[in-house]
């Protein structure tokens, strides 16, 4: 059984780009989350969607937008990148939503913004 | 939102030895995880664990839901148990589903 993949691993971008990542969920998982890791800020909540809807967001701003495909892969995308965007962006995929079911995880996308 | 303490932040254990990670949360939850970060980064499933005991090979994990704690046990710890535990609630309700724990960053020395 396929795992979480996420894609591009790595990125580098430079302020004022946009930038879109993928994740590909488990096979039969409807629920998408979006995670932020930095040093500082540690893992940080950003959205997840089930079933194409969005049913919770963290606490970013606007420019960090996201949406879920038929198939259940999701995308989350990031407008006029700041420096400190640069963070591993995890996903993670779950049969259930809302935080009742077990999360696993995809191996991140790296984005570096210059 | 709920709150998740990890103790302790970091740890220097001795190959061989055990440890004990402590995670604390501030309200009731529906769900706990133990998860290792190895160090490219990828989260690695440990436990999942809202309640009671779990036991696989050198890692064991309990949760006392009712006290608000959980415990990672790691017995005979090996270089490669070396990394980030991080511990995760999830709860209905509210507007955070999943709340991760700042970790504990545990390192082996042969």
């Amino acid at each position: 059984k396929a795992g979480v993949t996420q894609t591009p691993r790595y990125l580098i971008k430079t302020r004022g780009q946009q930038v879109t990542l993928s994740c590909s969920p488990i096979s039969g998982h409807r629920s998408v989350s979006w995670y932020q890791q930095t040093p500082g800020q540690g893992l940080q909540f950003l959205f997840e969607y089930f079933s194409e809807t969005q049913r919770n967001k963290g606490n970013f701003p606007g420019r960090f937008s996201g949406r879920q495909f038929s198939n259940s892969r999701s995308e989350m995308n990031v407008s006029t990148l700041e420096l400190g965007d640069s963070a591993l962006y995890l996903c993670a995929s779950s049969l259930g939503s809302g935080g009742t079911g077990e999360l696993f995880f995809g191996e991140g996308s790296r984005l570096t913004v210059l | 939102g709920i709150q998740v303490e990890q103790s302790p932040p970091d740890l220097i254990l001795q190959e061989g030895a055990n440890s004990t990670l402590r995670c604390n949360f501030s309200d009731s939850v529906n769900n706990l995880q133990w998860f290792h970060q190895n160090p490219w980064g990828q989260l690695i499933n440990l436990f999942y664990i809202p309640s009671g005991t779990k036991q696989n090979g050198r890692l064991s994990a309990t949760t006392v839901a009712t006290e608000r704690y959980s415990l990672l046990y790691i017995s005979s710890s090996q270089t490669t148990d070396s990394g980030v535990y991080f511990c995760a609630v999830g709860r209905s309700g509210g507007y955070q589903k999943v709340t991760f724990g700042t970790g504990t960053k545990l390192q082996v020395i042969p």
